[in-house]
């Protein structure tokens, strides 16, 4: 099982150009995450799909859009980058079962916006 | 108030030394406490998860008091290894999102 993998490792971008991160787990997880970590501030939640076919809001998802592909895929994009979006990626996923349902996170993406 | 609050340290320690960290959360109704490590430029990864009784594994042990509202990890035996981010990992109500400490950094020094 390779968990959860995350495209691209590393990106350069200037302001304005879009992208999309690529996230995929072969864990069977209904739920799925989008975080960035920035130097001081922890992880913050970006997005989140709790099960396939369904997408919300976390705590910083202005200039980001999500889309849930299948059970498996779940992907983040930025339309317009900002120099403010320089930061490290992390996807996860999660089994919400009984109460005791840990993540698990891709080894990220390092976005570099110019 | 931020949902989960943690010392950043850093914590230097010699090997051999014992060496705990505390992590407060602020919503009662969380029911899932985590642990995580995370070394330099790479992903967390779960460390332990914290139940309401306790538990140990080898060196670490990780309790929960929902009382105060904290979460605590302890490392016996320090190791070189060990050098690492520790995060403090807690749950919302509904169990789809996760609140993540700052982070506590040790240094395990030879």
């Amino acid at each position: 099982n390779a968990g959860v993998t995350q495209t691209p490792k590393f990106q350069v971008l200037k302001t304005g150009q879009s992208m999309t991160l690529q996230c995929a787990q072969d864990m069977n997880h209904n739920s799925m995450y989008w975080y960035r970590q920035d130097p001081g501030m922890g992880l913050r939640l970006i997005y989140y799909s709790a099960s396939e076919g369904t997408t919300d809001k976390g705590e910083v998802p202005n200039g980001y859009n999500v889309s849930r592909l299948n059970k498996r895929e779940f992907s983040l994009r930025l339309e317009s980058a900002a120099p403010s979006q320089t930061s490290v990626y992390f996807c996860a996923s999660s089994d919400f079962a009984g109460g005791l349902s840990a993540q698990f996170f891709g080894p990220g993406t390092r976005l570099t916006v110019l | 108030r931020k949902e989960v609050e943690q010392d950043p340290g850093p914590f230097n320690v010699p090997e051999g030394a014992t060496v705990a960290f505390n992590c407060t959360y602020s919503n009662s109704a969380s029911q899932s406490f985590f642990w995580y490590r995370q070394d330099c430029r790479k992903e967390p990864k779960l460390l332990m998860s914290v139940y309401s009784s306790g538990n140990e594994d080898g060196r670490f042990t990780a309790q929960l008091n929902r009382a105060s509202q904290y979460i605590s990890l302890l490392i016996r035996d320090s190791k070189l290894s060990d050098s690492a981010t520790y995060l403090c990992v807690v749950n919302g109500h509904t169990g789809n999102q996760f609140y993540f400490g700052t982070g506590t950094s040790l240094t395990v020094i030879p």
